[in-house]
């Protein structure tokens, strides 16, 4: 069946470093892809989808690229910030949603 | 807009009793999604309804779980009786339905409900 796969973290950066978080896929059909963000003490939330290959999904400085080709939805921000301390979740829907494991981030001023 | 209310927050249960959770969608959200979270884990789909229907409930435990959502609105979630390893939090999600029954995609999530079981 469908499956998402992420890398494990948990992910330590300083402030203003690049972040990259791994996300591949396995899907029969053809999904859209999603990065949920859950903060400390608060619920999932939607950060960035794609619903198409070579779309690009950005928000909040955060992007990440559909790319079929290698099965991935990588998200990437080039300068993070302590409040992006968070756990990411890669998810993607075809008749369902399915979600990564999650990573967890922890940015250090 | 108001957004997805769950009720309980918090609960606290013994093994082999009962617990039952309630969600509100979101107002005209025609799907409406339960997912179990275990603690350092992604969520996990137990049961998806297009509006009174059962879409999918593949992955609930159905000699203990139970879902219904009578009336296409309010759900509720039941666990009789629990086990330890149900203790996670329980998350309520809609998602709105364009014409032609396409999902936008995007899901809503309620806070979620926590429920440790002794």
């Amino acid at each position: 069946g469908d499956s998402v796969t992420q890398m494990e973290g948990p992910v330590t950066l300083s402030e203003e470093a690049f972040l990259t978080i791994n996300c591949t896929y396995t899907a029969t059909g053809y999904p859209s892809l999603f990065w949920y963000v859950q903060y400390p003490g608060e619920g999932l939330q939607l950060l960035l989808k794609a619903t198409k290959a070579d779309d690009k999904g950005s928000n909040k400085g955060f992007e990440a690229t559909y790319r079929k080709e290698t099965t991935s939805f990588h998200l990437e921000k080039g300068s993070v910030q302590v409040s992006d301390s968070a756990v990411y979740f890669c998810a993607l829907k075809d008749n369902d949603m399915r979600f990564g494991a999650g990573t967890r981030l922890t940015v250090k001023p | 807009e108001a957004g997805v209310a769950q009720s309980p927050r918090y609960k606290i249960i013994e093994k082999r009793q009962s617990v039952a959770f309630w969600c509100n969608p979101i107002s005209g959200h025609a799907t409406l999604y339960w997912y179990q979270q275990i603690l350092g884990q992604g969520p996990k789909l137990l049961i998806q309804f297009q509006n009174n229907g059962v879409v999918d409930d593949s992955q609930l435990p159905k000699d203990r779980f139970s879902a219904e959502r009578l009336k296409g609105v309010d759900s509720t979630l039941k666990i009789q009786p629990a086990k330890l390893e149900d203790s996670a939090v329980y998350l309520c999600a809609s998602s709105s339905t364009q014409g032609g029954g396409m999902n936008t995609g995007e899901l809503f999530f309620g806070e979620g409900s926590r429920l440790t079981v002794l």
